[in-house]
């Protein structure tokens, strides 16, 4: 069973701090990491995309991906009101070629950024 | 959300009859998804298309079908509604079968 597990919320921040989202996944096939944001009652929307070891740094966001110890993060500087949404995880395993993109998402965690 | 639209945005039907909808994209990519979201198990893919014609289930595919005649919609119908269809539902498409695009989704209560 494949699963994507977020660090549970909901995680509050000032302006201007750093968010931390984590998140870790069980299949060691996974070779494609996405994180989403997700306003309330909108559909999500991309942020990042990560394949490889190491950081990917765009614009305040930062994702760390650690295919070893089967974990990757999304970080937000400088965190600003308009940052609070729900973040999702997701991961695509792609196993053989032929997962068609299929995406595993986890449950989401929402970031409250406060003035 | 540009160049995928969904309809209709909004639903209320009642338990036992059919429903249906429907993805349409203009950006000619090869992939599409139906998602459905809800609280305390997030998004979850029902079935999904590789291809015209191509169609295969996902994670909760039961009581669900799809149909992709053209590289630009993608159907979704609800055999027979339930109460427990009652939920968001996302379109996505993706152009090489990685990064996955979403539309603005649909609404649907179930009576």
């Amino acid at each position: 069973q494949k699963e994507v597990e977020q660090n549970s919320g909901p995680l509050s921040v000032p302006e201007g701090a750093i968010a931390s989202l984590n998140c870790t996944y069980s299949d060691r096939g996974s070779q494609s990491f996405f994180w989403y944001r997700q306003y309330s009652g909108k559909s999500p929307e991309l942020i990042m995309s990560i394949y490889s070891n190491g950081d990917k740094e765009d614009g305040r966001f930062t994702a760390q991906l650690n295919k070893a110890s089967q974990y990757v993060s999304l970080l937000i500087r400088d965190s600003q009101p308009s940052d609070s949404a729900t973040y999702l995880c997701a991961v695509n395993t792609n196993a053989g070629g032929t997962s068609y993109g299929k995406l595993t998402f986890g449950q989401g965690t929402i970031l409250t950024v406060h003035p | 959300d540009a160049g995928i639209t969904q309809s209709p945005r909004h639903k209320v039907t009642e338990t036992g009859t059919p429903v249906t909808l429907r993805c349409h994209q203009t950006e000619n990519h090869r992939y599409m998804y139906w998602y459905r979201q809800d609280p305390g198990h997030g998004l979850r893919l029902i079935h999904y298309s590789y291809g015209v014609k191509d169609t295969d289930k996902g994670e909760v595919s039961d009581g669900y079908s799809v149909s992709r005649s053209k590289t630009e919609d993608f159907l979704l119908t609800l055999e027979s509604a339930t109460s427990s269809q009652t939920s968001v539902y996302f379109c996505a498409i993706s152009e090489k079968g990685e990064t996955q695009y979403f539309g603005p989704g649909t609404r649907l209560l179930v009576l």
